[in-house]
């Protein structure tokens, strides 16, 4: 069966700190990745995602990126924090075609 | 503008009630997902209707699409304490490969 992993699942950081989000995915291969964030009370914001390695397509323009070093790997990535930047990331995996996403547990990210 | 929107935004009920939750979007689909989320976690999701398919059934919940207003309803019957959550609807709409436009979301309370 497939499972999505994610880490780490809370993560404090000062404002123009770097950051590194990892999401992984294990039981299938070539699936389509997806970084979203939620903010408090409201609904997902697709950020990035991917039908491949070096296919990455960015939605919101933002001082985030994202990488796809491996197939299953999914990495969101900033070189310098700001205070928006907080709240909740959730990394995502589909089957390639119109097909429900599978979601990992999220990571909490409080900027301060 | 976002895809799809939820009402209401929160809803609440005893246990054994039914709940619905509607969801109305702008575009065309290829199909709509609905996704539950508990509080802190991912989302999981329930059940997916497609363009052509009217009304789906998985358990206690039954969904229906009407492509001709642009709208779907999520209904949960015989509800449960364990049935609070959030509910999301989300739109596969076409010519987006793929990508899910997620609503605002309802805030489903069930009390004992």
């Amino acid at each position: 069966s497939q499972t999505i992993h994610q880490w780490p699942a809370t993560l404090v950081q000062p404002v123009g700190s770097p950051l590194s989000l990892e999401c992984t995915v294990e039981g299938t291969s070539n699936p389509n990745l997806y970084w979203y964030r939620q903010a408090a009370g409201r609904g997902l914001q697709l950020l990035f995602y991917s039908i491949g390695i070096d296919q990455i397509s960015s939605e919101v323009p933002q001082n985030l990126s994202a990488s796809r070093p491996q197939d299953r790997q999914f990495i969101l990535s900033s070189k310098k924090l700001l205070l928006s930047d907080s709240g909740f990331y959730l990394c995502a995996w589909s089957r390639p075609g119109n097909q429900p996403q599978h979601f990992g547990d999220g990571t909490r990210l409080s900027i301060l | 503008s976002q895809q799809g929107e939820e009402d209401p935004q929160a809803l609440s009920i005893q246990e054994g009630e039914n709940a619905t939750m509607n969801c109305s979007y702008k575009t065309s689909i290829n199909n709509l997902q609905w996704y539950r989320q508990n509080s802190g976690r991912g989302l999981v999701h329930l059940i997916l209707i497609r363009s052509n398919e009217r009304e789906k059934h998985s358990g206690r919940l039954r969904v229906t699409l009407d492509t001709s207003k642009k709208s779907s309803s999520l209904l949960i019957t015989a509800s449960r304490a364990a049935d609070t959550a959030s509910y999301f609807c989300a739109t596969d709409a076409v010519g987006q490969g793929g990508k899910l436009i997620f609503g605002q979301g309802t805030e489903l309370s069930v009390k004992p």
